[in-house]
């Protein structure tokens, strides 16, 4: 089974600084995908990137940057210029790619990210 | 809009007392899963559904059921055997290739 693990479970970061989360994931599959999902408090569940195992360069969404590595089966999220906005539980996912078969996403417990003024 | 809507946002149940918490699609999207979320335990997987008529146990299956008698439609009933029924349910969708879609969740009490 896989599993996602997020060895810190809270983080704290000063406005416009630059923070990075970290996960690693445990699986024999080739093909997944991987995500971060943000949760603020009014508790909506936000895709904030994703990438795929096949792809070698890391997935970029404006602020937002993953650091891939396959081999370590690491995952880690970079948020630069870190804005008082971007406090809220962050979740990695990883999602194994089937031929019709199940398909579920797998989640981390989460990092408490709290962004400081 | 095309989105998820669950309903209600708060729910308050007697113990003992089966509920059900409504999850509605209008994205088209075939596979339709349900999440617990307790504090420190991050989202945990009740049931899924890959078509209509056919669901499948996540990880923690005991002490619920579902139904996808509708695409659109997978509401989750808490039954009474369920021992801590308390939490936040997330219910999401997923089309072909695309990510989870959340909706806004449903806050369950049970006292």
């Amino acid at each position: 089974a896989q599993t996602v693990t997020q060895s810190q479970p809270e983080m704290s970061v000063q406005e416009a600084e630059t923070v990075t989360l970290s996960c690693t994931y445990d699986t024999s599959e080739n093909n997944y995908y991987l995500f971060w999902y943000k949760q603020p408090p009014s508790r909506q569940m936000i895709l904030v990137i994703r990438q795929e195992a096949y792809k070698q360069q890391n997935a970029t969404e404006n602020r937002f940057s993953v650091n891939f590595q396959k081999a370590a089966k690491s995952f880690s999220l970079k948020i630069s210029d870190s804005q008082l906005g971007d406090t809220a539980m962050y979740f990695c996912a990883f999602m194994r790619l089937t031929q019709g078969g199940s398909e579920k996403l797998v989640f981390g417990k989460g990092t408490k990210l709290t962004v400081n003024p | 809009d095309g989105g998820i809507t669950q309903s209600p946002k708060y729910l308050f149940r007697k113990e003992g007392q089966n509920v059900t918490l409504s999850c509605e699609q209008n994205l088209n999207h075939d596979a339709m899963y349900w999440y617990r979320q307790d504090p420190g335990q991050g989202l945990r997987l009740i049931y899924y559904s890959q078509i209509v008529n056919d669901f499948q146990k996540g990880d923690i299956a005991e002490g619920y059921s579902v139904s996808r008698e509708k695409k659109e439609s997978f509401p989750l009933t808490v039954t009474s055997a369920q021992k801590n029924p308390t939490a936040f349910y997330l219910c999401a969708s997923r089309g072909l290739g695309s990510p989870l879609h959340f909706g806004n969740g449903t806050r369950l009490t049970v006292t």
